[in-house]
Order: C-alpha cells, then sequence, then structure tokens
C-alpha cells in the first residue's frame, strides 16, 4: 500500500512558468513533509520541508502548499528555470523525524526554453 | 560535495556472491540511513543508525546486513542476491533523527546489478 501519491509522473514546463506536483498521504500521523530534489547521478538533497502547524510554505522560488484536511500537499516553482529540471520527491513521516520517511514515486521536469 | 561518500559507484554480481557496500560520511553527523532507489517506485527506507545503534529495520530480508561500527561508516553485507534487487543503493547522514532540524544528506548511491 502506498502511502503517499504523487503526481505527475513526469512535467514539461516552459521556461518562466509555474511547476506544480502533488501529493497526497492516507496515514493522518504524519506531520512532516519535505521535498527533495535529485540530479541524474547523485543522492536526492533537501529542498524545502513543511510542518501541518502552517499551511504555506516559501523559501525563494520554492513554495509548499499544505491542506491538512485533504492530506494534500504540493510543490510549486515559480519561474522555473533549465537549472530547475531534476527529479522531485515528495515524503512523509510521524513525529517529526527521519527515521520513518515514506517517499512519492518522484515527478521528472523538465523545463525547456 | 554533501560530504556523504559511497564506494563502489557501480557494483555486477551474481547471485551467489558476496559483497559489501560502504558509506563514510565527513560531517560529524551522529545518524546514518540505507535507503533502496529502483526505477518507477518510492523511495525504500532500509535501516536507520543513531549513535551506531540500528533504530529502524524496514522489514528487510536478511540477505542485506548492515554493520555501524562507527558513526562516520556504514556498510551494507550482500549475500545470495535475487536479480530484483538490482537498485541504486542510496546512504545518508543526519546530525540527528528530527526531521525538520537534522537534514538527510545524501550519498551519490552504489549503483547494484545482481545477475
Amino acid at each position: 500500500q502506498q502511502q503517499v501519491k504523487q503526481s505527475p509522473q513526469s512535467l514539461i514546463v516552459q521556461k518562466g512558468g509555474i511547476s506544480i506536483i502533488n501529493c497526497a498521504y492516507e496515514n493522518t500521523a504524519f506531520d512532516y513533509f519535505p521535498w527533495y530534489q535529485q540530479f541524474p547521478g547523485k543522492g536526492p538533497a533537501l529542498l524545502i520541508a513543511i510542518r501541518p502547524d502552517v499551511s504555506e510554505k516559501k523559501e525563494g522560488r520554492f513554495t509548499i502548499s499544505f491542506n491538512k484536511s485533504a492530506k494534500q500537499f504540493s510543490l510549486h516553482i515559480m519561474d522555473s528555470q533549465p537549472g530547475d529540471s531534476a527529479t522531485y520527491f515528495c515524503a512523509a513521516s510521524p513525529n517529526f523525524g527521519n527515521e520513518k520517511l515514506t517517499f512519492g514515486t518522484g515527478t521528472r521536469l523538465t523545463i525547456i526554453p | 560535495e554533501t560530504g556523504v561518500t559511497q564506494t563502489p559507484r557501480h557494483l555486477v554480481m551474481g547471485m551467489t556472491n558476496k559483497k559489501s557496500l560502504k558509506c563514510e560520511q565527513h560531517l560529524g553527523h551522529n545518524a546514518m540511513y540505507w535507503y533502496k532507489q529502483s526505477a518507477k517506485k518510492p523511495l525504500e527506507l532500509m535501516f536507520v543508525y543513531n549513535f551506531k545503534e540500528q533504530t529502524e529495520n524496514n522489514s528487510v530480508p536478511s540477505r542485506f546486513s548492515p554493520e555501524c561500527p562507527n558513526s562516520s561508516h556504514l556498510f551494507l553485507h550482500l549475500h545470495t542476491l535475487q536479480p530484483e534487487d538490482s537498485a541504486l543503493y542510496l546512504c545518508a547522514s543526519s546530525i540527528g533523527l528530527a526531521g525538520d532540524t537534522d537534514t538527510q544528506y545524501f550519498g551519490p548511491g552504489t549503483r547494484l546489478t545482481v545477475l
């Protein structure tokens, strides 16, 4: 049973546009929601994370929107650039911890000029 | 560079072989993790160590055997693997286990192929 569902599987966005990736979870015990970015040949790197006490968190061009009642959260990349082309993973865990992180299946994002 | 190194970067082994993956972190972290990354599947957490003690074993088959001799080194011993174990094995480390304050840093992974 997949506990974190991520969509879309792949996404193509024009340079300067907004990229949106969505995730939904089932486990109401989840209280920590990070997003990771992975470039080919590299391990994932933490991009931004949110806790359920806020509905939105912004860091530069990256924003997480969180809807606790719908059990959904999304990543928005504003003014998308070719350098943002990578695979993005959402994840969730209980107890604000790293021990039981459950990941989504990933979204391959391609930014075209 | 993330400060987490993994060796070898690529490994091809037969089902009867015994091999080991090595992870080393130079960040002074206390927690280390093994993950399995397969194509089109979610990243799977395998093992977690904190201060050299295993805190999580995510129902991993016994043909995978972790070892953490100190907080800087983590090994994954492999024996009698199956072709479906072919994947990218990622190591990560963090200061502690608190997700919102203790960022996980990943290594580049070992690409394992089981013939």
